[in-house]
């Protein structure tokens, strides 16, 4: 099982939009609608921002923003702030309980 | 509030075993399934393991299967994964997380504990 396609760096301005693609297969990222995304901090742990494609945890900005298209699934940062200055990891289910992250986006607040 | 809490990390031999544990609290334990993740110094996320609410679905990375074993003691609220034969390349970060499902199919972590260092060198 290969690992999901992430773009290895992403920047914008504040106040801007940018969006961080995620490129499997039909077998995980394309077969299922359970891509999740992550965003972590340096030193610290991973947190869920998305899951299920485009849903929302309790407490995650509404600037974060999921959506997926066939093979590729994306994550977008509305309005940028410095604080979403992290890394940023996709994640799907890929059949028989099998899970595949992606490789990871630094993303970087200009 | 939910918590996750790993133990048991720390530098051992190549070839040698470890056994990390992750004390849960906040949830109703028994009822939601669990991973470990790992983090090589510098790299990225790596699923390492998965573990049903039950116990009766576990899965593993293809480097890990046959060396590494996940289990779970709903009694005591504690995730374990036991890791044999060692190797260098298992230098990472472990964290434990919590599913947002129960089963097998991942729905997405929603709560990691803070991690623990694992280092395999001589």
């Amino acid at each position: 099982q290969s690992a999901l396609t992430q773009p290895p760096s992403a920047s914008g301005s504040p106040g801007q939009s940018v969006t961080i693609s995620c490129t499997g297969t039909s077998s995980d990222v394309g077969g299922y609608n359970y891509v999740s995304w992550y965003q972590q901090h340096p030193g610290k742990a991973p947190k869920l921002m998305i899951y299920e494609v485009n849903k929302r945890p309790s407490g995650v900005p509404d600037r974060f923003s999921g959506s997926k298209s066939g093979n590729t699934a994306s994550l977008t940062v509305s309005g940028l702030q410095a604080e979403d200055e992290a890394d940023y990891y996709c994640s799907s289910y890929a059949g028989n309980n099998y899970v595949l992250f992606g490789g990871g986006t630094k993303l970087t607040v200009l | 509030q939910v918590q996750l809490v790993e133990s048991g990390g720390g530098v051992v031999q190549p070839g040698r075993s470890l056994r990390l544990s992750c004390a849960a609290s906040g949830f109703t334990f028994r009822n939601f399934g669990l991973h470990w993740v790992r983090q090589a110094p510098g790299k990225g996320l790596q699923w390492v393991a998965i573990i049903s609410f039950d116990d009766s679905t576990k899965s593993y990375e293809d480097s890990v299967k046959g060396r590494f074993t996940i289990s779970r003691d709903n009694s005591k609220n504690t995730l374990y994964l036991e890791m044999n034969s060692l190797r260098p390349e298992d230098t990472a970060v472990y964290y434990c997380a919590k599913d947002r499902g129960s089963t097998g199919v991942t729905r997405g972590l929603d709560y990691w504990g803070q991690g623990i260092l694992v280092t395999v060198s001589s």
